[in-house]
């Protein structure tokens, strides 16, 4: 079974960094974007970062690039976001998701995590 | 950016009810278009992929149609566990966007 295990989550400050990780197993990492989707609470979903299998493309969203930095170990089965300079913006729980599409470029997301909250406020 | 806009943004029915979502993109996106389920507290769920292909596992009461700007997401016969938030996403352009949600209730 695919299973996608997010850490990393917590509380920190403004202008703090944070640094989340997703464990994947039950299918071959190496040949599937990941990706990082977030949720306000309260509010919708809303993609944050993606990469490519080959960890040879990456992705933002205007909202955090330059602030955010998505990479992969796929020696480890593990996706790893970066996040620099956080406001209160960027509270929400944050899931690691696996794209539906074998050795492709970013498109649609056939297994989620269960998500790790990330609250920021001083 | 792709805007993706969905309506309504609630949606009060009853069991056994047909159930109809709109999503409209702010351009076109041909079928590249996902329909998701989420209940609190639970990971969203991948219903419709290319704006209409069932997943596996996915009970055919659901379906999805459309092309280009607007997509439909049809439950023929609302069921309990149907009672959640959908979503659309879009994934034509190198900047993958959800509509804002519909939240479907329970009448």
């Amino acid at each position: 079974d695919v299973q996608l295990l997010e850490s990393g989550g917590g509380f920190v400050q403004p202008g703090g960094s944070l640094r989340l990780s997703c464990v994947a197993s039950g299918f071959t990492f190496s040949n599937y974007a990941m990706s990082w989707v977030r949720q306000v609470p309260g509010k919708g979903l809303e993609w944050v970062s993606g990469i490519r299998g080959s960890g040879g493309g990456t992705y933002y969203a205007d909202s955090v690039k330059g602030r955010f930095t998505i990479s992969r170990d796929n020696s480890k089965n593990t996706l790893f976001l970066q996040m620099n300079s956080l406001g209160a913006e960027d509270t929400a729980v944050y899931y690691c998701v696996k794209d539906a599409k074998r050795m492709s470029t970013i498109t649609y997301f056939d297994y989620w995590g269960q998500g790790t909250l990330v609250t920021v406020s001083s | 950016d792709i805007q993706m806009t969905q309506s309504p943004s609630t949606l009060s029915a009853s069991v056994g009810d047909r159930v109809t979502i709109t999503c409209r993109a702010s351009q076109s996106i041909s079928n590249w278009l996902a329909w998701y389920q989420h209940k609190p507290g639970e990971a969203p769920k991948l219903l419709i992929y290319m704006a209409s292909s069932l997943e596996s596992g996915v009970p055919s009461r659901f379906s999805g149609s459309g092309s280009g700007t607007e997509f439909t997401l049809t439950i023929s016969s609302l069921q309990p566990d149907d009672f959640a938030t959908y979503y659309c996403q879009q994934c034509h352009s190198f900047s993958w966007t959800f509509g804002q949600g519909t939240k479907v209730e329970i009448k």
